[in-house]
């Protein structure tokens, strides 16, 4: 089915783990996004990449890193996990940066 | 910066319109969206009206866009046990990226 895939669905890391989510696009679709949610806080942006080979900051980018792999693929590291980057985060993707967003089903991190 | 805000809960009757009201503060605001979260999934886009327009009509779902007072309304006719869900509220600019949410609107239907 066509949609945005993220793995994995859920994670637990002690303090100090990296760790990679991917997610992946087979809409074609040249911009993406990750955003982490927080109960009460709404989406929060972190990197975005409008286009292949482009990648900028968001309103929270501090302990995250991002990689645009190709134009389906879109990774977000943590170098070195902390109980604050416990959180579910969104994978998204856009035609371009209007239009509305389609989502993927989320990652559930979990920091000790 | 930027903030949208919403009313974090409503709570209607089966049948029962709903209306889920948003303000936002950027005046240069060009798409406005309306989301949709049901428990353990991503978030589905609803509908979205131009800044240009006042009103959009989709099958149960209109939305009014009140651009002089920056606030943006969905109501739901005939509310079933499925539209619960929590509702987001969201804004775009001309050229943007950066789409800003809003903390979301917990929506309970009683049956």
């Amino acid at each position: 089915n066509a949609g945005v895939t993220q793995t994995p669905k859920f994670q637990v890391l002690k303090t100090g783990q990296s760790m990679t989510l991917q997610c992946a696009q087979d809409m074609n679709h040249n911009s993406m996004y990750w955003y982490r949610q927080d109960p009460g806080m709404g989406l929060r942006l972190i990197y975005y990449s409008a286009s292949e080979g482009t990648t900028d900051k968001g309103e929270v980018p501090n302990g995250y890193n991002v990689s645009r792999l190709n134009k389906r693929e879109f990774s977000l590291r943590l170098e070195s996990a902390a109980p604050s980057q416990t959180s579910v985060y969104f994978c998204a993707s856009s035609v371009s940066g209007q239009g509305g967003y389609t989502f993927g089903s989320g990652t559930r991190l979990t920091v000790v | 910066g930027e903030d949208v805000e919403q009313s974090l809960f409503l709570s209607v009757r089966e049948g029962d319109s709903s209306v889920i009201n948003c303000t936002y503060t950027d005046s240069s605001s060009t798409y406005l969206y309306w989301y949709k979260q049901e428990p353990g999934a991503g978030l589905q886009l609803l509908t979205y009206i131009f800044s240009n327009m006042d009103m959009k009509q989709d099958q149960r779902l209109t939305v009014l866009l009140n651009k002089k007072d920056k606030h943006l309304s969905l109501r739901i006719a005939d509310t079933q046990t499925g539209d619960s869900a929590i509702y987001f509220c969201a804004e775009s600019n001309t050229g943007g990226f950066k789409t800003i949410f809003g903390a979301g609107t917990r929506l309970f239907v009683k049956a």
